[in-house]
This record gives C-alpha cells, structure tokens and sequence, in this order.
C-alpha cells in the first residue's frame, strides 16, 4: 500500500522560499506523476503542479514563476519549493501520487489523486 | 481554467437519505471528472474516477454519474462515516481544477 508522507517549515514571512518535501513508501515511484495540491479557505482545492520520475514537470500557470518541483528518485522523494510567498499563500500544502485507470475498452486513461500526504499548514505571516 | 461548480454549497440530511451532488463544468469534460470525499483534518480521499468508475474499497452506496459538463455524486442511503465535505475535480487538462466542495452535515 503505497504512503506519502511530507515534511517542511510551517511558519514563513513574506518574501521567504516555501520547501516541502514528500516521500513515497510501499510502491513504484515509476509511471506516475507525483503531485502538489494546497487548500485554502478561500481559493478551496488548487492544483500547483506535477512532476515524474525522469523529470518531467507541469505546473498551475498562475504559480509557474514562483514555482519549482524536483524529484530524487535514489530516494524516492519530490519538493515543491515556492518563492517570494505573501500571506495569500497560507494554506494546507498536500503532496499527492495522479494514478490512472483504463476504461473497459482500454483506451481511454483516466486520472486521479490517490493516495495523498498528511498535509501541512504553512502560515505566511511577518 | 475549466470552472467547477458544485450545488448545493451544504446539505443537511439524516442516515439512511439519500444524497444528490451535482458538479457542472464550464466546458464538456466528457467523463474526465473524479469525486473526492473530505473529513476535517484530513485529505481528500478518492471515492469515483471517470465519473462512474468505483475506486476499490469505497463501498457500493457511492455512485457517480454523468458526462459532458455536468455530473451527480449519490450517496444511496447515507452513513454516519459520510458526513463530510465532497469536492468533484477535473482530470480532462491542466491545470487541474476542484469544486468548491457540497458539506454533508447531520440533519
């Protein structure tokens, strides 16, 4: 049974560089994107960005400037480093793995979020 | 960005109802949509992938429906473990985009 688990500073001041960390237990890390997610009261559920294991990226177009996801595969983790944060980045940060089905007739792929990190509450305050 | 927007905002209902949740996309998503369940403190948990495709060890009283732009989560007969907060998602393209969330609260 695959676990995420994640880890990093929960206290920052504006202008500071967010840096989470999230390591995968109990599965491949391969054929998967690896995945960060925050939630905050007033935005809800928003995707930041995706990243898998030969390095290949995506991110949220309103946050690709300030962000930065890398992988280690030696140790089967990803980070998320997000810069020059302000208070609207206060939020729970959550690391997640986007798997994927095959419908019946086995062309079409589906993807979801599953399983996902602890999460973790990052307070942007000076 | 494709919108999600799901109704009601909260419900109140009591176990043994059932529940209807609807999500609507501002653009055809065909059946690129996924319902999660939230409970405080918690993650999200995948419940329906592809609309109506049941994850494995969500039980059978969680369906999902629908295609296009819009869709329906049904909770058959609720349970107490269902009170919680439900979020639909897009999978359909980036960046991937979250219903504000339908709160399931005790009657």
């Amino acid at each position: 049974q695959v676990q995420l688990q994640q880890w990093g500073a929960g206290l920052l001041k504006p202008s500071d560089t967010l840096s989470l960390t999230c390591a995968v237990y109990g599965g491949s890390f391969s054929g998967y994107y690896w995945t960060w997610i925050r939630q905050s009261p007033g935005v809800g559920l928003e995707w930041i960005g995706e990243i898998n294991n030969s390095g290949s990226s995506n991110y949220n177009p309103s946050l690709k400037s300030r962000v930065n996801i890398s992988v280690d595969t030696s140790k089967k983790q990803f980070s998320l480093r997000l810069s020059s944060v302000t208070a609207a980045d206060t939020a729970v940060y959550y690391c997640a793995r986007r798997g994927k089905t095959f419908d019946s007739g086995g062309f079409i792929e589906f993807w979801w979020f599953d399983p996902w990190g602890q999460g973790i509450l990052v307070t942007v305050s000076s | 960005d494709i919108q999600m927007t799901q109704s009601p905002s909260s419900l109140s209902a009591s176990v043994g109802d059932r529940v209807t949740i609807t999500c609507r996309a501002s653009q055809s998503i065909n059946n690129y949509l996924n319902w999660y369940q939230q409970k405080p403190g918690k993650a999200p948990k995948l419940l329906i992938y592809g609309a109506s495709g049941l994850q494995t060890g969500v039980p059978s009283r969680f369906s999902g429906y629908g295609s296009g732009t819009d869709f329906t989560l049904i909770i058959s007969s609720l349970q107490p473990e269902d009170f919680a907060t439900y979020y639909c998602q897009q999978s359909y393209n980036t960046p991937r985009t979250f219903g504000q969330g339908t709160k399931v609260e005790v009657k």
